[in-house]
């Protein structure tokens, strides 16, 4: 168990429509990060906040938004959704990404997979 | 911006065999390179990682070497048992305030009994 929480874990719904994935990073991380795996993908990095604001962002479309609150949790906000968005879902985290720092370890949670139909 | 190849992009190997998967990376910079498996219906998780200071690391059957020379680094697994059968990702990262690391495309290992 890697300590990061993603909920839920399953999600079906129907095109058009919008959906929220949320994220609890590990106690002490600063940094949440969104992955998408589409079947028999890699993974896809989307954006990254860090403490509350965003940080990096990777290959998100402008359907997607992201926000990270106080207490650290994140959510991923998918609208106007098609049957291409159909995919697993990764948060990640870690400690926090120190300028000039050596790289930091991320630490996976178990995804939501949703199945748009 | 940092690129990851890896290759085989699937591998089977008999149980006791030994695994070998290998990753290149572009930029030269790059200081972190961890090694994730990932099960199904699983989130990926962290087996073992090595930094640029280090030109190889063991932990039990599995051990990681680095040459960053050939910008390249490699994952091996001793004595393959089917439980090991998984999606094995490499990642690099140039550990900047951003999110630098960039992942394999994986390897689909099977071992088989």
């Amino acid at each position: 168990d890697s300590g990061v929480t993603q909920t839920p874990k399953h999600l079906i719904t129907a095109t058009g429509q919008r959906v929220t994935l949320r994220c609890s990073p590990r106690s002490g991380d600063l940094s949440v990060y969104w992955y998408q795996q589409s079947l028999d993908q890699g993974l896809q990095f989307l954006i990254q906040y860090y403490n509350g604001e965003e940080r990096a962002k990777g290959n998100i479309l402008e359907r997607f938004s992201a926000q990270q609150f106080p207490d650290l949790h994140s959510e991923l906000n998918l609208s106007s959704l098609e049957l291409g968005d159909s995919a697993l879902y990764f948060c990640a985290s870690s400690v926090s990404p120190l300028a000039g720092g050596p790289g930091e370890t991320q630490y996976f949670g178990p995804g939501t997979r949703l199945l748009v139909l | 911006g940092e690129n990851v190849e890896q290759h085989p992009s699937t591998l089977s190997v008999q149980e006791g065999d030994s695994a070998v998967i290998k990753c290149t990376y572009s930029d030269s910079a790059s200081n972190y390179f961890p090694w994730y498996k990932q099960e199904l219906g699983k989130g990926p998780q962290l087996i073992i990682d090595i930094r640029s200071n280090v030109g190889e690391k063991k932990d039990q059957r599995i051990a990681v070497t680095l040459n960053k020379t050939a910008k390249h680094f490699s994952l091996h697994i001793t004595e393959t048992q089917p439980e090991d059968s998984a999606v094995y990702f490499c990642a690099a990262s140039l550990g900047v305030s951003s999110n630098d690391m960039r992942f394999g495309a994986g390897t689909r290992l099977t071992v088989k009994p």
